[in-house]
């Protein structure tokens, strides 16, 4: 079974630039997600989709980020402009519909970027 | 306060050896808990859920204690190959499909 697919692996842009990251989920799976996990720290929520409809983006700092999921299977997170602070870890993660007694997310291999 | 805490480590175990470390929450509506494993540059992969009292497998034990609202991971015969760093993970009744991690505890495991 193939796994969730990022691009690109690597991105080093200049503060202030704009950048974008790519991700595939698993087939067949109806949840995503995009996380910031910055050195040292755990994975950071930014946004969840459920096909294509945002349930979650609480923690997107929506005047920099944006994210979309059409026809509800790749999604694109965007940053513009890019601060310093943005430097870290993106990772993509997909899953089934959660249920309560059994779920489990799989990680992407995640897009590090750096902001000089 | 946050909301997951977990220490930091590294908890430098010798080979064979047990080694156990907890993590702590905050959200007395936390329901479900998950122990993940990253390596060092790689994406955090499920080591383990816990939907009641614990859960084991194999070499690894997870308890959870509602109460003093913590869970544990105890590996047992520690092997080189369980270097890592682990995060643990939970999700509250109320935001079901809401993942939120701690920073995550540091393994070394020596010869």
């Amino acid at each position: 079974e193939a796994g969730v697919a990022q691009s690109p692996r690597y991105k080093i842009i200049e503060k202030r630039q704009s950048v974008a990251f790519w991700c595939n989920p698993i087939s067949g799976h109806a949840t995503l997600y995009w996380y910031q996990q910055i050195l040292g720290q755990g994975p950071k929520l930014l946004i969840q989709f459920q096909n294509n409809g945002v349930v979650d983006d609480s923690q997107l700092p929506k005047d920099r980020f944006s994210a979309e999921r059409l026809k509800g299977v790749d999604s694109t997170l965007k940053i513009q402009p890019a601060k310093l602070e943005d430097s870290a870890v993106y990772l993509c993660a997909s899953s089934l519909v959660p249920r309560r007694d059994t779920y489990e997310q799989y990680f992407g291999p995640g897009t590090r970027l750096t902001v000089t | 306060r946050k909301e997951v805490e977990q220490d930091p480590g590294p908890f430098n175990v010798p080979e064979g050896a047990t080694v156990a470390f907890n993590c702590t929450y905050s959200n007395s509506a936390s329901q479900s808990f998950f122990w993940y494993r990253q390596d060092c540059r790689k994406e955090p992969k499920l080591l383990m859920s816990v939907y009641s009292s614990g859960n084991e497998d194999g070499r690894f034990t997870a308890q959870l204690n509602r109460a003093s609202q913590y869970i544990s991971l105890l590996i047992r015969d520690s092997k080189l190959s369980d270097s890592a760093t682990y995060l643990c993970a939970l999700m509250t009744t109320d935001s079901w499909g809401k993942f939120q991690f701690g920073a995550g505890t540091q393994v070394v495991v020596t010869p």
